[in-house]
């Protein structure tokens, strides 16, 4: 496996489900982040990682729940969701240290398409 | 409030021609962009970057160019190639500790015609 691999790839989950998003990536990176991408909205970022420690919650509510439990692997936990909380849910990861030009470049998944009835 | 605009959604190209999408942001402290593409099912790849203390950078056929004065950023392929239809998107940062922390635009959907 090479780069950023996301799991699962479509999820389909009542609001009263648990489900969790796996993240892992093979490229020896500090950094992982998580973002996401609703209907006709820009991408937006979630939570940050570096060295395992979540240095970045953007406002995200609390029925979204990450873990990174090493650099290689971040989920996220999902519960009591709303519909409108259906969207691309995409992990990222980059090196950080050693400037901007590496930290900035993020290499992203494919995505994990989420749908809440 | 959006920070980050592409105002076009869509582009439609020749094949050969020059493709140019343009992307204008608010926020001065703004001081790293880039561009990324997305296909179909795939997750955004980077494209090229741009700091602010530059206006030009150029990698093969793709140049972008930064306007500081009226935030303006602007991404220009040439020539364009089936195979470079994808969305583009525009991305900044605000330096310092704000690493990987992208503000994103829209996307603007590029489609080259053969």
């Amino acid at each position: 496996e090479t780069g950023v691999t996301q799991t699962p790839r479509h999820l389909v989950m009542g609001m009263t489900n648990k489900k969790s998003l796996k993240c892992e990536q093979h490229l020896g990176h500090n950094a992982m982040y998580w973002y996401k991408q609703s209907a006709k909205k820009p991408l937006e970022l979630m939570f940050v990682y570096n060295f395992k420690e979540q240095t970045e919650n953007n406002s995200v509510p609390s029925r979204f729940s990450p873990e990174c439990p090493n650099s290689s692997h971040l989920f996220l936990h999902l519960h009591t969701l709303q519909p409108e909380d259906s969207a691309l849910y995409l992990c990222a990861s980059s090196q950080v240290g050693g400037g901007a030009s590496r930290a900035n470049v993020l290499t992203f998944g494919a995505g994990s398409r989420l749908t809440v009835l | 409030d959006q920070q980050v605009k592409q105002n076009s959604p869509s582009l439609s190209v020749q094949e050969g021609r020059i493709s140019i999408l343009n992307c204008d942001y608010t926020n001065s402290m703004f001081d790293y962009f880039l561009w990324y593409k997305k296909y179909p099912a795939e997750g955004p790849t980077f494209l090229i970057s741009i700091s602010s203390i530059k206006d030009k950078n150029e990698d093969g056929r793709f140049t972008v160019f930064l306007n500081k004065s009226a935030k303006h950023l602007s991404l220009h392929i040439v020539p364009s190639q089936p195979g470079d239809s994808a969305v583009y998107f525009c991305t900044t940062n605000a330096g310092g500790t704000s690493y990987g922390k992208l503000t994103f635009g829209q996307g603007t959907i590029l489609t080259v015609h053969p």
